[in-house]
């Protein structure tokens, strides 16, 4: 069964401060690993899409990475419009639903 | 404006009274799919559809209904809602399965009493 596990649950950091998300999957063949950020009350937010181990992905002060177990989500100097959840999601290469983490809860104070 | 719609955002209801929940896209996307989103448990696929007339069960189908019969469209059906039904649901749309740039809608919070 596939699954995956995104820590730490939740997240504070003081704004500036640089930090990484986890998210650990035990797929049976990995299709995809995705990352989407969601704010209170409103629907997720595509941010990346990871294949491969060892690729990498930037949008300004994000970066994801990939391994053949785990994904982190890198932020540097965080402001506080970071502040939401980010999900991991995960698809294997059959015909199956996307699979997500419950998320981390990142808040940055000014 | 790229954009997926649901209608309602907010519904009470009361057990064993049908709804559909409506979801529109307008970027001709072939994968379409329902999600809930429930404390502690994250998001969890209802059903998706891979194009018109092409459904199939996600992890959590029980008690819901889903069609495809024109593209742009996937209403969400509860027969006959139950209080376990209560929660947070989710449409969402990308251009196939494989392209998960997925575009969500903004939820519609459904409570059953």
């Amino acid at each position: 069964e596939d699954q995956v596990t995104q820590s730490p649950e939740a997240l504070r950091l003081q704004e500036g401060e640089s930090s990484s998300l986890n998210c650990s999957y035990t797929v049976s063949g990995l299709r995809g690993l995705f990352w989407y950020r969601q704010d209170p009350g409103k629907g997720p937010e595509f941010l990346f899409t990871l294949y491969s181990a060892g690729e990498e992905k930037e949008k300004e002060r994000l970066k994801a990475t990939l391994t053949k177990k785990e994904s982190f989500l890198h932020i540097t100097a965080p402001k506080p419009e970071d502040s939401a959840t980010y999900l991991c999601a995960v698809r294997n290469s059959g015909n199956t639903p996307l699979v997500f983490g419950k998320g981390t809860r990142l808040s940055v104070i000014a | 404006e790229a954009q997926v719609t649901q209608n309602p955002r907010y519904l009470i209801t009361v057990t064993g009274k049908k709804l559909t929940v409506t979801c529109s896209q307008n970027m001709n996307h072939e994968y379409m799919s329902w999600y809930r989103q429930d404390p502690g448990l994250g998001l969890r696929q209802i059903y998706y559809s891979m194009n018109v007339e092409v459904t199939d069960k996600g992890d959590v189908p029980e008690g819901y209904k889903v069609s495809r019969k024109e593209k742009r469209n996937f209403p969400l059906i509860l027969e006959s809602p139950s209080p376990n039904q209560t929660s947070l649901y989710f449409c969402a749309s990308s251009l196939s399965d494989r392209n998960t740039e997925a575009f969500f809608g903004q939820g519609t919070r459904l409570t059953v009493v």
